[in-house]
Parts: C-alpha cells; sequence; structure tokens
C-alpha cells in the first residue's frame, strides 16, 4: 500500500515571499502521478499540479513549481511570489496507474499554509 | 456552470435516518469517486465506479453504498447514519486514455453533513 507524508501540520509565510511544502511518499510502484491540491476556506479541492513520475522535468504552473526526486520518494511544492489568495489547506496525493488498471489517489494530511499581509 | 455538482451542500440529520448524497457531472467523465474528508485525516475513498456496471469498495466503506445510475450521476448512501460519519464528502471524476487531463480527478464542491 502506498502512503503519503506531510510533516508540516502549519505553515505561515509574509506575502510576496516564497514557501515550499513538503511531501514524501512510499511505494514499489514504477508507474505513478503525484499531484498537489489546494483546499481555501471555500471547501473546494483545486488541482494545483500534476506530476508524472516518468518525466524527469519537474512540472510548473506560473508561481506554483514543484522539486521531484523520485530517488528519495520526495514531492515538494515551491510558491513564488506567494499572494493572500494562497491561503488554504494543501494536500498532496499518489496515484499509480496500471493498464487498465485501478488507479486511485492517496492523500497526505495537508498542510495548512497562512500568506500573512 | 460547475462540472462536478453536488446535492445536498449542507446537511443536518439525526442517527438513524437514511441519507443519499448525489453526485452529477458534465465532464464526460467516465469514472467517479466518493471521499470522505475528516480534520486531520486528509481525504479517504469510499467508494468508487469505473463505469455503470463497476462499482468498488474503497478503504472505508463500512456503512455506506452507491449507486451508479448513469454515466453522469453517482450517488452515495448512509443506510442508517450514525454520529461517527459527521464529515465532508467528496464527490470526485476523472477519464482514463490519452491527453494530459487523464487520470486528474476533478473535484465537486462538497457536502458537509452532521448527524446528531
Amino acid at each position: 500500500a502506498q502512503t503519503v507524508t506531510q510533516s508540516q501540520p502549519e505553515m505561515s509565510v509574509q506575502e510576496a515571499e516564497t514557501v515550499t511544502l513538503s511531501c514524501t511518499y512510499d511505494t514499489s510502484e514504477n508507474n505513478y502521478y503525484l499531484f498537489w491540491y489546494k483546499q481555501p476556506p471555500s471547501r473546494q479541492m483545486i488541482l494545483v499540479i500534476r506530476q508524472e513520475a516518468y518525466k524527469q522535468q519537474n512540472a510548473t504552473e506560473n508561481r506554483f513549481s514543484v522539486n521531484f526526486q523520485k530517488a528519495a520518494k520526495s514531492f515538494s511544492l515551491k510558491i513564488s511570489d506567494s499572494q493572500l489568495g494562497d491561503t488554504a489547506m494543501y494536500f498532496c496525493a499518489f496515484m499509480s496507474y496500471h493498464w487498465g488498471g485501478n488507479e486511485k489517489l492517496t492523500f497526505g494530511t495537508g498542510t495548512r499554509l497562512t500568506i500573512i499581509p | 456552470d460547475a462540472d462536478v455538482t453536488q446535492t445536498p451542500r449542507n446537511r443536518i440529520t439525526k442517527t438513524g435516518k437514511r441519507i443519499m448524497l448525489e453526485c452529477s457531472q458534465t465532464k464526460g467523465h467516465d469514472r467517479m469517486y466518493w471521499y470522505r474528508q475528516d480534520p486531520g485525516l486528509g481525504l479517504r475513498l469510499i467508494y468508487y465506479s469505473f463505469d455503470v456496471k463497476d462499482i468498488n469498495k474503497g478503504e472505508i466503506s463500512d456503512g455506506y453504498s452507491v449507486s451508479r445510475q448513469a454515466q453522469a450521476k453517482f450517488s452515495l448512501s448512509l443506510e442508517s447514519a450514525i454520529p461517527n460519519q459527521t464529515a465532508l464528502y467528496f464527490c470526485a471524476t476523472s477519464t482514463w486514455g490519452q491527453g494530459l487531463s487523464t487520470d486528474t480527478q476533478y473535484f465537486g464542491p462538497g457536502t458537509r453533513l452532521t448527524v446528531l
């Protein structure tokens, strides 16, 4: 079974600064995706970024980027130029996949990020 | 309009009552999921369905049942609600195949259920 660990329950940073959220996972699978989801106070789960394990290049989406270290099973999220709207709970998630198989998401317990004005 | 909708958005009920939570999607996805979110535990999978004729239990299916009425509709039932089923419930959808968005799960807005 896969496990996802987020060791930082809460973080805070000043607006416009850069912050990095940590995530580690444990799996014996070779084919998988990693995701970061954001849950603002509205409680909607919003996809932030996705990384395919077979890709060496780190995924980026505007101010959001990841540092994917496959050998270390580490998947951190970096938020640059943080904004007040980035205040949310952030969840790291793992999904293995097989040809026509049973793809299911396993979530970490989340990191609550607060951006301070 | 939202691609994944859930009804109701909030519900308060009493112990022993039967409750149904509904999920509809207009994304054309074949796969649908029900998750439960509790504080400090992240999201946990209750049931999932890869097509209309396929229903599978997740890690915490006890006390729940589901029905996939159509490709676009997936409902979750609590046959006899109990207080420890008080939680935030999410429906999600995904598709499999070619394309950048495949295998990514997209979530509905959630249903907050309180069982007294």
